[in-house]
């Protein structure tokens, strides 16, 4: 089992619809977990950021953690065609030397 | 300033060829990082420096070197690649403190002939 699994794509949506991009993890000691956009032939740009469980909100992106059930999502309200780019989730443990594990990556399309 | 910038943005070298790739940031980050990405793949991490020494390598080739001369920047050295090095090559930086939120170059793609 790969300790970082991301739903595969690619995803296809119209604007306007709700999209929801999820991971689960098997590493329990995994405290951060990270959402990256990357636009194509570009480097990823950190979108999202939380600790722990929770959710977190920043404009029209959602972020929620799930520790007990290792699973992550990433919700985008009112999509819009500049959202079409791969989403990375990564996630990492505590303490120096901490690697980020990415997930696959996940190409989502959004159609005007 | 919350860049990170890298040069070339492009880079075809031949495998006798010798090459750097450049690296630089202005957000007092302590931490710095060289990735390679393949196409639909994620990135995966090459070297970490921190406080300006080597921290991790991830049993990379001997053909690829990093080199860190301050604290604002890292290179990487290249030297009789291989077509399969072929790839984007990020460079990320972050605070100590805060390793888990770092900040990535758009990259440098890489062709090898």
């Amino acid at each position: 089992q790969k300790e970082v699994e991301q739903d595969p794509g690619p995803l296809s949506v119209p604007e306007g619809a709700i999209v929801s991009l999820n991971c689960t993890y098997s590493n329990s000691a995994f405290q951060y977990f990270m959402w990256y956009r990357q636009y194509s032939r570009k480097g990823p740009e950190l979108l999202m950021y939380t600790y722990s469980s929770g959710n977190k909100e920043d404009g029209r992106f959602t972020a929620q953690v799930d520790k007990s059930s290792k699973y992550i999502s990433l919700f985008i309200r009112d999509s819009q065609p500049s959202d079409s780019a791969t989403y990375l989730c990564a996630m990492s443990a505590p303490g120096a030397n901490s690697k980020l594990t990415f997930g696959k990556g996940i190409t989502l399309s959004v159609r005007p | 300033d919350t860049e990170v910038t890298q040069t070339p943005k492009h880079l075809v070298m031949g495998m006798t060829n010798k090459k750097s790739l450049k690296c630089e940031q202005h957000m007092g980050h302590r931490a710095m990082y060289w990735y390679k990405q393949k196409a639909k793949k994620p990135p995966e991490l090459m070297f970490v420096y921190s406080y300006e020494k080597l921290s991790i390598n991830e049993s990379v080739p001997s053909r690829f070197s990093p080199e860190c001369p301050n604290s604002s920047l890292l290179n990487l050295h290249l030297h009789a690649l291989q077509p399969e090095d072929s790839a984007l090559y990020l460079c990320a930086s972050s605070h100590l403190q805060d390793q888990e939120t770092q900040y990535f170059g758009p990259g440098t793609r890489l062709l090898v002939l």
